[in-house]
Order: C-alpha cells, then sequence, then structure tokens
C-alpha cells in the first residue's frame, strides 16, 4: 500500500529559527513529490520534485529529493510568524495524476 | 488569473440530511478533483474528473457520496445521508498538463468546512 509519512508531526519555534521538515514515501512507480503549504483551508503549492539532489529554492525556503532513500526534506531558514501553517507532503505515480499526501507537520513560529 | 472558487465555505447539518458543494475551477484547467480532508489528516481523494468524464472514484463512498461535472467546467458534490464522521473540510483542486504532459501541480480551492451534528 502506498504511503507517505511525514516528521515531525508538530513543530513549536522561534522567529529566526531554522527548521528541517522531513518527508518519506513508499510508493510504487513514484513520479514526483510535491510540497504544500496550507494555512486556513487551501492547500498552495510550494515545489514540485522529480530529481534527486536537485535543490529547488524559493526565498527562505528550500528542498531536495533523495530518490534512492526514497525522502525528502523542506528546509526554512530565518523563520517568521508566517510560516506558521500545516506543511504537506504529497507524492504522484506514473500512470494516475492523484495526489497521495501525508498528515502533514504543523509549525508554529512565536515572535 | 481567479483561483479555483468554492461554496459554500462553512456548512453545519444534522445527520441523515442532506448538502452539496460547488466548485468552479481554473479557466481551461480540465481535470478536477475532490477531496475530503479530516482533522488531522492529509486530503484524501475522493473523485477525478477530467473534463465531464470520471477518471478515479475508488475512494468515494458511492453508498452515500455522487458528483457530477455535466458541462466539464464546474462541479457539485453531494453527501445523502450525512453521517458524523464525514465532518472534514471538502476541497476542490483543479489542474492542467504543463509542458511535459502531467498533472503534478494541483490548485486548490479555499474548501468547505462541513460539521455534520
Amino acid at each position: 500500500e502506498d504511503k507517505v509519512v511525514q516528521s515531525p508531526l508538530s513543530l513549536v519555534v522561534h522567529e529566526g529559527d531554522t527548521v528541517t521538515l522531513n518527508c518519506s514515501y513508499e510508493v510504487t512507480n513514484f513520479r514526483s513529490l510535491l510540497w504544500y503549504k496550507q494555512e486556513k483551508k487551501a492547500p498552495t503549492f510550494l515545489f514540485m520534485l522529480t530529481s534527486s539532489g536537485i535543490e529547488k529554492k524559493s526565498g527562505r525556503l528550500s528542498s531536495i529529493l533523495d530518490k534512492k532513500e526514497l525522502f525528502s526534506i523542506l528546509n526554512i531558514t530565518a523563520t517568521q510568524t508566517g510560516d506558521s501553517a500545516i506543511y504537506l507532503c504529497a507524492v504522484t505515480r506514473y500512470n494516475t495524476d492523484k495526489l497521495i499526501f501525508g498528515t502533514g507537520t504543523r509549525l508554529q513560529v512565536f515572535p | 488569473e481567479a483561483g479555483v472558487a468554492q461554496s459554500p465555505r462553512y456548512k453545519i447539518i444534522e445527520k441523515r440530511q442532506s448538502v452539496a458543494f460547488w466548485c468552479n475551477p481554473i479557466s481551461g484547467h480540465a481535470t478536477l478533483y475532490w477531496y475530503q480532508q479530516i482533522l488531522g489528516q492529509g486530503p484524501k481523494l475522493l473523485i477525478q474528473f477530467q473534463n465531464n468524464g470520471v477518471v478515479d472514484d475508488s475512494q468515494l463512498p458511492k453508498d452515500r457520496f455522487s458528483a457530477e461535472r455535466l458541462k466539464g467546467v464546474d462541479s457539485t458534490l453531494k453527501i445523502q445521508p450525512a453521517k458524523l464522521e464525514d465532518s472534514a473540510v471538502y476541497l476542490c483542486a483543479s489542474t492542467t498538463p504543463g509542458a511535459g504532459g502531467t498533472t503534478d501541480t494541483q490548485y486548490f480551492g479555499p474548501g468547505t468546512r462541513l460539521t455534520v451534528l
């Protein structure tokens, strides 16, 4: 059965800290891994990763995929209170467009 | 570009009642998805449409849930009759193939929070 596991489930930090969120997966015919940020209700797209070892970066956020060890990390440097959200990891398989989500990591950033 | 629109934003009903949700995807997006997100969990796909045809409804509880996308644009999801365990956020997403021919990047609407009492 396809599985996406995120850790930690919850994280509390102070502004300025750096955090690393983890996502491991077990899926057949893996195609891509996506990261979403969910603040109120609608998940908003952050990154899509398909190749191992190539870092994707957007401002203070970056992510990398390891297809050999079947995991991805999402790094956030110099965290701000606006980074407080649930971060969702999802994977896709070939021959289907379905997103298979993990349970998410709840990040709380305090001033 | 307008995003995915959903209504209502909130709905409270009693068990055994019926409810319907509406979604209008991003213009031109052929693929539309309905997800159910129970508190503390990631979204779970209920049904996927390609234009007005169903691609995947394997996780839709068909005894009580139904969905349609008659003209290949907007869609409705109905629950009849509702159960307590249907309390969740119902998210609609849409996408269209990118340069690589895949539809991996899905764009989500604001969702409808359903509470069943």
